[in-house]
C-alpha cells in the first residue's frame, strides 16, 4: 500500500509567522507532489506543485521536495487569518499520469 | 466559465436504498475523476472515465458501486443498497486531457446514510 503520511495537527501559529507543514511518501517511484488546500466542508484546491529537487516558490508559498528522503514540504510565510484550512499532501500513484495519492490532511489555523 | 458541478450537495439515504451522485465536468473537459473522503481520511481515488468509457476503476469497491459517463449529460455514481461505510464526501474532477496536474474538483455530495 503506498502512502502519504501527513501531521495531523492541528498546527496553530500567529498571524505574520511561518507556518511549516510537512508530509512523507512511501513510493519511491512518486514524480509529481502537490498541495491542496481545503477549507472545511468545500473542495480541495491546487496550490503548488513540485517535480524536482529543491525549492519552488509562488508568494508566501514555497514548496520543498527531496526526494532522496521522500520528504515534501509546504511554508507559508506572513500567515493569514485566511490560511486557516486543511492542507492535503498528494503524489502521483505509483507514477500515474491521472490518479493521485493523498494524505489525510493537516489542519492549519493561523490565530490573529 | 463555470466550475465542476456536484449535486446534490446532501443526501441522505437510509441503509439499503440506493444513491445517485451527479458530477457536470467544467465546459470543454472530457476526463472525470472521482475520489471517495471518509472521516478522519485522505480523498481515495475511486474511478477515472472518459467521455463512454471507464478507463481505471481500480478504486471501486467491487460490489454495490459503478460509474458512468455517457455521451451526453453528467457522470454518475451509482451506489446500490447504501450500508452506513458509505458516509463520506464524495469528489468528482475533471479535467480537458489526462492528467494528475491540474484537477479542478466540484463542491462534493456529503453522502449520509442512516
Amino acid at each position: 500500500q503506498k502512502e502519504v503520511e501527513q501531521n495531523s495537527g492541528p498546527l496553530s501559529v500567529p498571524e505574520g509567522a511561518i507556518a511549516s507543514l510537512n508530509c512523507t511518501y512511501s513510493d519511491r517511484v512518486s514524480q509529481s507532489f502537490f498541495w491542496y488546500r481545503q477549507y472545511s466542508g468545500k473542495s480541495p484546491e491546487l496550490i503548488m506543485s513540485i517535480y524536482s529537487n529543491g525549492d519552488k516558490e509562488d508568494g508566501r508559498f514555497t514548496a520543498q521536495l527531496n526526494k532522496a528522503s521522500q520528504y515534501v514540504s509546504l511554508l507559508i510565510r506572513d500567515s493569514q487569518p485566511s490560511d486557516s484550512a486543511t492542507y492535503l499532501c498528494a503524489t502521483d500513484s505509483g507514477g500515474s499520469n491521472y490518479k493521485l495519492t493523498f494524505g489525510k490532511g493537516t489542519l492549519l489555523t493561523v490565530n490573529p | 466559465n463555470a466550475g465542476v458541478m456536484q449535486n446534490p450537495r446532501h443526501l441522505v439515504r437510509r441503509r439499503g436504498q440506493e444513491a445517485r451522485l451527479r458530477c457536470s465536468p467544467m465546459k470543454g473537459h472530457s476526463h472525470v475523476y472521482w475520489y471517495r473522503q471518509l472521516p478522519e481520511e485522505g480523498l481515495k481515488f475511486m474511478v477515472y472515465l472518459q467521455k463512454e468509457n471507464i478507463i481505471d476503476e481500480s478504486g471501486m469497491p467491487k460490489e454495490r458501486f459503478s460509474a458512468e459517463f455517457p455521451k451526453e449529460g453528467p457522470s454518475i455514481l451509482r451506489i446500490q443498497q447504501v450500508v452506513r461505510g458509505d458516509s463520506a464526501a464524495y469528489f468528482c474532477a475533471s479535467s480537458p486531457r489526462r492528467t494528475n496536474e491540474k484537477l479542478f474538483f466540484g463542491s462534493g455530495t456529503q453522502l449520509s446514510v442512516l
